[in-house]
């Protein structure tokens, strides 16, 4: 069993729907990040967090610790949040991640 | 500021061929990573360095080498290069390993064939 999964594997919405990404991980963590993929490869991280919730924009992190969850939300999407989004784990005491392996997001118009 | 670079962007080997892949970083940072990217799996670590002349592995080092003799550079190997290192190779860097400032930076991506 994977340390980080992701669920779910693929999502399709129509613009304008709420979406939710969903991370749970089985080990103690000291960070949790969010990070996209575009579909040209590059890869920028969104979100590093370590309890409670950060938003930026149009996109918002969660975090609860007690249950190992965490959930990354879009608000109001658009076709160009198509992209793959990856949910990394930092362990406690290790100075690596450990990624999931990605939820591939399309947005249609 | 460019950020993290790798070079080069695509290339094809055939099995038994050797390269180095190059990652530079401009943002004076401390830790650099290489990991490897295959369909259906995330990213996994090949090697990582937490400083300038240090190396360590990661989950997947078996046929990779890596140096780092100047800060800013993170070089990765393949001596004899199989069809199973067919991947997209990706760089990041950090300025530390714990939070909260290890947020990591990724280069562009190197796309890897081997026949």
């Amino acid at each position: 069993k994977n340390e980080v999964e992701q669920s779910p594997q693929n999502l399709t919405a129509q613009e304008g729907e709420f979406i939710t990404i969903n991370c749970s991980y089985s080990v103690g963590i000291s960070a949790l990040h969010w990070l996209q993929q575009h579909p040209g490869g590059g890869i920028v991280s969104l979100f590093m967090l370590s309890s409670g919730k950060k938003k930026h924009g149009r996109l918002i992190a969660t975090i609860n610790i007690q249950e190992k969850h965490s959930s990354l939300h879009i608000t109001a999407s658009h076709p160009r949040d198509s992209a793959v989004y990856i949910c990394a784990v930092q362990i406690q005491g290790a100075q690596k991640l450990v990624f999931g392996q990605g939820t591939r997001l399309t947005i249609n118009p | 500021n460019a950020g993290v670079t790798q070079t080069p962007k695509f290339r094809v080997l055939k099995t038994g061929q050797s390269m180095t892949l190059l990652c530079a970083q401009d943002m004076n940072h401390e830790y650099m990573y290489w990991y490897r990217q295959d369909p259906g799996m995330g990213l996994r670590l090949i090697h990582y360095s937490v400083g300038e002349g240090t190396t360590a592995k990661g989950e997947v080092p078996d046929g990779y080498n890596v140096s780092r003799l100047k800060k800013q550079n993170f070089l990765l190997g393949l001596e004899s290069a199989a069809p199973s290192q067919t991947s997209v190779y990706f760089c990041a860097s950090s300025n530390s390993g714990r939070a909260p400032n290890n947020e990591q930076f990724f280069g562009p991506g190197t796309r890897l064939t081997v026949l």
